[in-house]
């Protein structure tokens, strides 16, 4: 059973580019969750999703970010016009159905930087 | 200008030794406490969690203590070895009935021989 796959491990934009982050979660997982880790500090939430719906983005900037998890392919974190305080690592988390949402795995990040 | 990045706390901890931890958390309404480990370049990695009804569990090698009443958790590390060596956080759940952690800042911990 494979982990929770990110892609890709390594992205490098310039400012004012695009930049698409990819999750796919562990196989039966519907919930997934964004974070993101400055060096030398703790992960902070993003964006909770189940398929097709945005659970919950408190932690999220108002512009320029956005999260979709479709049907049918991985989730998506969309990160328009980057400037150089988007460098971070961007990690996903998948978790199961109903009691056991609480068991979250990571999957191995994607380290952006923008220069 | 150029930002300053905040110097993680270091635990050092011979071989053998055992490791403890230290947690505050910041919410009174999480109810649920976990502590991951993550290692250079990797994703956090589940350790244990404890949830608030109980104030010890056990897992293999390792003890997580939770203290309500001042909002303290603990991690202990038995016999302490090299592939322990990493940063540990604490991650709270706020009192969601979901999954939206709050992490601690760290701790690395550097395990010599």
């Amino acid at each position: 059973n494979a982990g929770v796959m990110q892609n890709p491990r390594h992205l490098v934009r310039r400012r004012g580019q695009e930049a698409r982050l990819r999750c796919s979660p562990m196989k039966g997982h519907s919930h997934v969750y964004w974070y993101r880790q400055l060096p030398e500090e703790g992960l902070k939430f993003m964006v909770y999703l189940q398929k097709e719906n945005i659970i919950d983005e408190s932690g999220m900037p108002k512009e320029r970010f956005s999260a979709e998890f479709p049907k049918e392919g991985p989730s998506i974190l969309r990160i328009q016009q980057v400037v150089r305080g988007d460098s971070a690592a961007y990690f996903c988390a998948s978790s199961p159905e109903g009691a056991r949402t609480y068991e979250q795995y990571f999957g191995p990040g994607t380290r952006l930087t923008v220069t | 200008g150029e930002s300053v990045g905040l110097h993680l706390p270091t635990l050092s901890v011979q071989e053998g030794d055992n490791s403890i931890i230290n947690c505050a958390y910041s919410n009174s309404a999480s109810d649920y406490f976990i502590w991951y480990k993550q290692e250079s370049g990797k994703g956090p990695q589940f350790i244990i969690d404890i949830r608030s009804n109980m104030d010890k569990r056990q897992g293999q090698r390792v003890t997580v203590l939770l203290n309500k009443t001042v909002k303290h958790l603990s991690l202990q590390i038995a016999a302490t070895q090299p592939g322990d060596s990493a940063v540990y956080f604490c991650a709270e759940n706020g009192g969601d009935s979901w999954g939206k952690f709050q992490f601690g800042a760290g701790t690395q911990v550097v395990v010599t021989p």
